[in-house]
């Protein structure tokens, strides 16, 4: 299987600041048919379901701020929020699509400090 | 508009069984590989089962392997969740999910609300 580990577990930055939450997988998500990280990236606020932002590890989902953008080196992602605002404040997880079983990260909780 | 709906969660004793619903609407249902994912009381997200369109091909996480059973009806756009020797380390809140198919492809487009499943003497 397939293992991501996001970091940190927890971070908390001002509002206007930058967060930066990354995300590695154990093995390649690749497919070089066509180029794409098979690498989602999700926002769950208290008693919602996940939201999609990010899928194809950097390609921003219908709707979402263009404040969140992903990124990707490898087997190494990236999700920045370039400056938090309020209502950012949430736990987000990276999920691998390439491979069943299909494998998500432990969460990071993101805070206002 | 694309609504996924979970139905059937409750308070069981370990060892009993119960069957969750997911019924879609506002899509084509019977084009869409679903999904369930749980989530263990503050806990992270844990992927559970996966079905095929057409209901040929399920797949499963090791730990509900011989225990869960996931089906779907199309003709009703229900998906189902049938779980049997249910643990105490399968009280979760259960979502079901969209496979997307063109949009953000094999991605998790759209998620349900989700219901709660508690396992308890």
């Amino acid at each position: 299987d397939i293992v991501m580990t996001q970091s940190p577990d927890s971070l908390a930055v001002s509002l206007g600041e930058r967060a930066t939450i990354n995300c590695k997988s154990s093995q390649s998500v690749l497919d070089s048919s066509n180029n794409k990280n098979y690498l989602g990236w999700f926002q769950q606020k208290p008693g919602q379901p996940p939201k999609l932002l990010i899928y194809w590890a950097s390609t921003r989902a219908s709707g979402v701020p263009d404040r969140f953008s992903g990124s990707e080196s490898g087997t190494d992602f990236t999700l920045t929020i370039s400056s938090l605002q309020a209502e950012d404040v949430a736990v987000y997880h990276c999920l691998q699509y390439w491979k069943t079983p299909r494998t998500f990260g432990q969460g990071t909780k993101l805070e206002i400090k | 508009q694309v609504q996924l709906v979970e139905s059937g969660g409750g308070v069981v004793q370990p060892g009993r069984s119960l069957r969750l619903s997911c019924a879609a609407s506002g899509f084509t249902f019977s084009n869409h590989v679903m999904h369930w994912v749980r989530q263990a009381p503050g806990k992270g997200l844990e992927w559970v089962a996966a079905i095929w369109s057409d209901g040929n091909n399920k797949y499963y996480v090791d730990s509900v392997k011989g225990r869960f059973t996931i089906s779907r009806d199309n003709s009703k756009n229900t998906l189902y969740l049938q779980m049997d020797s249910l643990r105490a380390e399968d009280t979760a809140v259960y979502y079901c999910a969209r496979e997307a198919i063109s949009v953000a492809a094999h991605c998790f487009d759209c998620w349900g609300q989700g219901t709660l499943v508690t396992v308890s003497p």
